[in-house]
């Protein structure tokens, strides 16, 4: 299985500042035939279902904000907040799905307001 | 627009069945596009993935759970469903079904909160 890990755990950052969350993957999720990453982010708020974000490490999905942004290839990604809103406090996750499922998941980070 | 939804016991007794099944409506469950998968999340924890399956019928396990995980489509009715045979108290969690897209990720249901307790 390709093992997923996030950085940092917990995040606190300000108002209208950048947060930057970090995800790497135990081995490439490049496709080198396409030369897609298969990488997504998700956002969890409290009570609610992961939120699809970004697909193919860079590609926001349609109605998602363009302050989310992803970057990366091979094993090491990040996503990037550029303007924090309250309404991005929440949970986000990164998650593999190069390989047959089951599509693994990071451990998760949590962002908040600081 | 497509839509998930579990059903099933929300309370459990230990050594039993947990039982789910989650209801695709707005797209066919058929579609060689997507596998369907359950999800879980522990109070507080992040997110395990328990298994998936093609519309053919095809499954794939998480290791650490596939001694006790059966996880069966029925394309009649638009559904699939999930076993997990002998719980314990550290199989209390939201369990969700999920649309999963090997171009794109994952749509998600509301979840089911699922609780082991006597």
């Amino acid at each position: 299985d390709i093992v997923m890990t996030q950085s940092p755990d917990s995040l606190a950052v300000s108002l209208g500042e950048r947060a930057t969350i970090n995800c790497k993957s135990s081995r490439s999720v490049l496709y080198s035939s396409n030369n897609k990453n298969y990488l997504a982010w998700y956002q969890q708020r409290p009570g609610q279902p992961p939120k699809l974000l970004i697909y193919w490490a860079s590609t926001r999905e349609s109605g998602v904000p363009d302050r989310f942004s992803g970057s990366g290839s091979g094993t090491d990604f990040t996503l990037t907040i550029s303007s924090l809103q309250a309404e991005d406090v929440a949970v986000y996750y990164c998650q593999q799905y190069f390989t047959t499922p089951p599509y693994t998941f990071g451990q998760g980070t949590k962002l908040e307001i600081k | 627009q497509l839509q998930l939804q579990e059903s099933g016991p929300r309370l459990v007794k230990p050594s039993e069945t947990l039982s789910l099944t989650c209801t695709v409506s707005g797209g066919s469950i058929s579609s060689s596009s997507y596998y369907w998968g359950w999800i879980r999340q522990a109070p507080g924890k992040g997110l395990e993935c328990i298994g998936s399956i093609f519309y053919t019928g095809t499954t794939y396990y998480n290791p650490s759970l596939r001694s006790r995980v059966t996880i069966s489509v029925d394309t009649s009715n638009n559904q699939f469903s999930l076993k997990l045979t002998s719980v314990t108290a550290a199989d209390t969690a939201v369990y969700y079904c999920a649309r999963e897209s090997p171009i794109t990720g994952s749509l998600w249901g509301q979840g089911a909160l699922v609780t082991v307790s006597s």
